[in-house]
């Protein structure tokens, strides 16, 4: 079981805007602006696309924005592209200098 | 361009042994800290060990301390990770992830991620 809490799936239609969540605790993102999160396509590797909570990643859509309340962090892509069909992953540091991963949440694109 | 090469993955019996090994060119190795992370269609993303710049720290995930040991090699700009005492539970796609930045000895942004390399752990 992830130490990370995430949706299994979401879906919305192209030019919407969808905020993914993450929930974890006060060891972790309640405690730590050390929030990722991460793409992932089918067959490849993840990408970043957000670091330290908010910062966006080199060369990564301004479409893609990071906030945290608490000890829940969120993903908002807007507007919603065909192409931003894929798994998306958060990750914290935690209290006990591991790093935690959420159990992913499959977007669908409708 | 920056690029990570894992190797080393392949088929291993229940308590064997693997040595996987990752490569990295494009980007000054030295200052830069190497996650190791796993992928297994059952466990998802698991942050398995850690290697700092000068290798002065390294850490691994409670899940395999006392059997995996993470170790680099700063001259021929590798990252290993011996893997003793494998489990079934321990199969998936190992990746090597570059750390963006460390603040102190946390190092938390992963950006560059290799394609990873596969292990199978079956009797």
């Amino acid at each position: 079981q992830s130490a990370l809490s995430q949706p299994a799936a979401q879906s919305a239609s192209p030019g919407e805007s969808l905020t993914l969540s993450c929930s974890g605790s006060n060891r972790d993102i309640g405690s730590f602006n050390y929030v990722s999160w991460f793409q992932q396509h089918p067959g490849e590797a993840p990408r970043v696309l957000i670091y330290s909570t908010y910062t966006r990643a080199s060369g990564v859509s301004d479409r893609f924005s990071g906030s945290k309340s608490g000890n829940t962090a969120s993903l908002t892509i807007s507007p919603l592209h065909l192409t931003d069909e894929a798994v998306y992953y958060c990750m914290s540091y935690r209290d006990d200098a591991s790093y935690v991963f959420g159990s992913g949440t499959s977007v669908s694109v409708l | 361009q920056e690029k990570l090469v894992e190797s080393g993955g392949g088929v291993v019996q229940p308590g064997g042994s693997l040595r996987l090994s990752c490569a990295a060119s494009g980007f000054t190795f030295t200052t830069y800290a190497i996650h190791w992370v796993r992928q297994s269609p059952g466990r998802g993303l698991e942050w398995v060990a850690f290697a700092f710049y000068d290798a002065r720290k390294t850490d691994v995930a409670d899940s395999v301390k006392g059997r995996f040991t993470v170790s680099r090699d700063n001259v021929g700009s590798t990252v290993s990770l011996q893997m003793d005492g494998l489990r079934v539970e321990d199969a998936g796609t190992y990746f090597c992830v570059k750390s963006r930045f460390c603040l102190g000895s946390v190092c938390p942004a992963l950006e560059t991620w290799g394609r990873g390399t596969l292990v199978s752990v079956s009797s």
